[in-house]
C-alpha cells in the first residue's frame, strides 16, 4: 500500500522564523518519488521539488531545504526565515514505481505572521 | 506556453448538466493525470492515461465521468448529470514517460454545480 501522511494539519510562525514540514509515506517500492508543492490561496499546485528513491541527498534551494531519510521514510521540508509570502497549503506527494498515480498527504497549512 | 493548461479555469453549472473540462499537457509527456480536490482537502486521483491508453481508475470515477485521451495529446473530463457533491477543482498534471524529472500540475478548473 501507498500512502503519505502529513501529521500537521495546521502550522502558524511568526515572520523569519524557521519551520520544518513533516511527511511520512509508506511504499513497498525499491523505486519512487517524492515531491512536494505549494498550494497558494489561487488554487495551484506548484512544483517545489521532487526526490527518487536512491538519491538521499539533502537538497538546498534559497530559503528552502529538503531532508530525505530512507530509514525513517520521512521527507521533511524546512522553510528558513519565514515570509508572509510562504503562507500556503503545502502537501507531501509519492509517485509509486509505475508512475500510476501519486499519492498525495492531506496537506499542511501554513500561516506567516508579520 | 510550456506549461500544462487547463481550460475553463472556473465552471458554474446547474445540476444535471453535463460539463466537459480540458487538459493540455506539456509537449512530448506521455503520463497525464485528472485529480480532483474539495476544500480543505489533499488531491485524489481520478485517472492516468499512458499516451492515450487510460490506464488507471479510481473507483470515485463512477459512471458519470468519463475521460479521454485521443491520439495521447491533450484529455478530456466529462461529467454527466453533474450533482452539488461535484463542486471541486479538477486538477490536471503530466510527466515524461521516461526521466520523471518534475511534475506541473495546471491551474485546474474550479466547478461549482448549483
Amino acid at each position: 500500500a501507498q500512502k503519505v501522511t502529513q501529521a500537521q494539519t495546521e502550522i502558524s510562525v511568526v515572520e523569519k522564523e524557521d519551520v520544518t514540514l513533516d511527511c511520512v509515506y509508506e511504499t513497498r517500492d525499491t523505486t519512487y518519488y517524492l515531491f512536494w508543492y505549494k498550494q497558494p490561496p489561487s488554487g495551484e499546485l506548484v512544483f517545489l521539488i521532487r526526490r527518487n528513491s536512491f538519491d538521499e541527498q539533502n537538497e538546498i534551494s534559497g530559503r528552502y531545504s529538503w531532508n530525505f531519510q530512507k530509514s525513517t521514510s520521512s521527507f521533511n521540508f524546512t522553510i528558513t526565515a519565514s515570509q508572509v509570502v510562504d503562507s500556503a497549503v503545502y502537501f507531501c506527494a509519492l509517485l509509486s514505481n509505475t508512475g500510476n498515480q501519486f499519492y498525495f498527504g492531506t496537506g499542511t497549512s501554513l500561516t506567516v505572521i508579520p | 506556453d510550456t506549461g500544462v493548461s487547463q481550460d475553463p479555469r472556473h465552471k458554474i453549472t446547474k445540476r444535471g448538466q453535463n460539463v466537459t473540462f480540458r487538459c493540455d499537457p506539456i509537449s512530448e509527456h506521455n503520463r497525464l493525470y485528472w485529480y480532483r480536490q474539495t476544500l480543505g482537502q489533499g488531491p485524489e486521483f481520478l485517472t492516468y492515461f499512458q499516451n492515450e491508453a487510460q490506464l488507471e481508475k479510481s473507483r470515485l470515477l463512477s459512471d458519470r465521468f468519463s475521460a479521454e485521451r485521443p491520439k495521447g495529446s491533450f484529455s478530456t473530463l466529462e461529467i454527466q448529470r453533474t450533482e452539488q457533491g461535484d463542486s471541486a477543482m479538477y486538477l490536471c498534471a503530466s510527466i515524461p514517460l521516461q526521466g520523471t524529472t518534475e511534475a506541473f500540475f495546471g491551474q485546474g478548473t474550479r466547478l461549482t454545480v448549483v
